[in-house]
């Protein structure tokens, strides 16, 4: 059974930082890995798609890479700023065709 | 495109009452996706349906719980009868499994409470 765990919980940084969130899971064979970005009350955006076969996704001021062999993908925010704040959830596909989501990382960025 | 649909944002009602929440998927995306998300669980997968036909409930916490897809631009989640546990945001989420590295598209969520 897949888990997944992300890590740090919680984050709280002044803007321009780059910043690290960390996502591993325990089943690594996986198709692909989607990072999303939750905002409070809000449903979840889509933020970065990378294919089992991929060492690094970009989009922007992020970058996503994944070690699959390892179980471990990161999220990289280049010069964060108060609009990054939301919570960031990552979830690892694999052949049932399931997402299966870790616990976020929640980020607040201040100014 | 406009998106997954989910019908209503918000939902209040009753225990022991019948709550439906509905879901209209992307055109063309063939696999669709129900979750539960709490504060203490998480989000969860409840079930999810592949050319309209389910494929896995294993998620689905008991028989108060059911899920239909009667064609390819609609679902619906029942839960009769409701209970205070149930009180979650439920999403829909779809996906075209026509590319295997395609992604997840989400709706905004329905928001339960149960009272």
């Amino acid at each position: 059974k897949q888990e997944v765990t992300q890590i740090p919980a919680a984050l709280s940084v002044p803007e321009g930082e780059n910043l690290v969130l960390n996502c591993s899971f325990t089943d690594s064979a996986i198709y692909n890995l989607q990072w999303f970005r939750q905002d409070p009350g809000k449903g979840l955006t889509s933020l970065l798609l990378i294919q089992s076969s991929q060492r690094e996704q970009t989009s922007g001021r992020l970058n996503a890479s994944l070690d699959k062999s390892s179980g471990r993908s990161t999220l990289y925010i280049a010069a964060s700023q108060p609009g990054d704040s939301a919570t960031y959830l990552c979830a690892p596909r694999g052949n049932t065709d399931k997402l299966i989501f870790g616990t976020g990382t929640r980020l607040q960025v201040f100014p | 495109d406009a998106g997954v649909i989910q019908s209503p944002r918000h939902e209040v009602t009753e225990m022991g009452q019948e709550v439906t929440l509905r879901c209209k998927p992307i055109s063309g995306h063939n696999s669709l996706f129900w979750y539960r998300q709490t504060m203490m669980r998480g989000l969860e997968l409840l079930i999810y349906f592949n050319n309209n036909v389910p494929i896995d409930d294993s998620g689905m916490p008991e028989d108060r719980f059911s899920a239909k897809m009667p064609n390819a631009s609609f679902s619906t989640l029942k839960i009769q009868p409701s209970e205070p546990r149930d009180s979650a945001v439920y999403f829909c989420a779809s996906r075209w499994t026509g590319v295997s590295g395609l992604g997840y598209t989400f709706g905004s969520g329905t928001r339960l409470t149960v009272v």
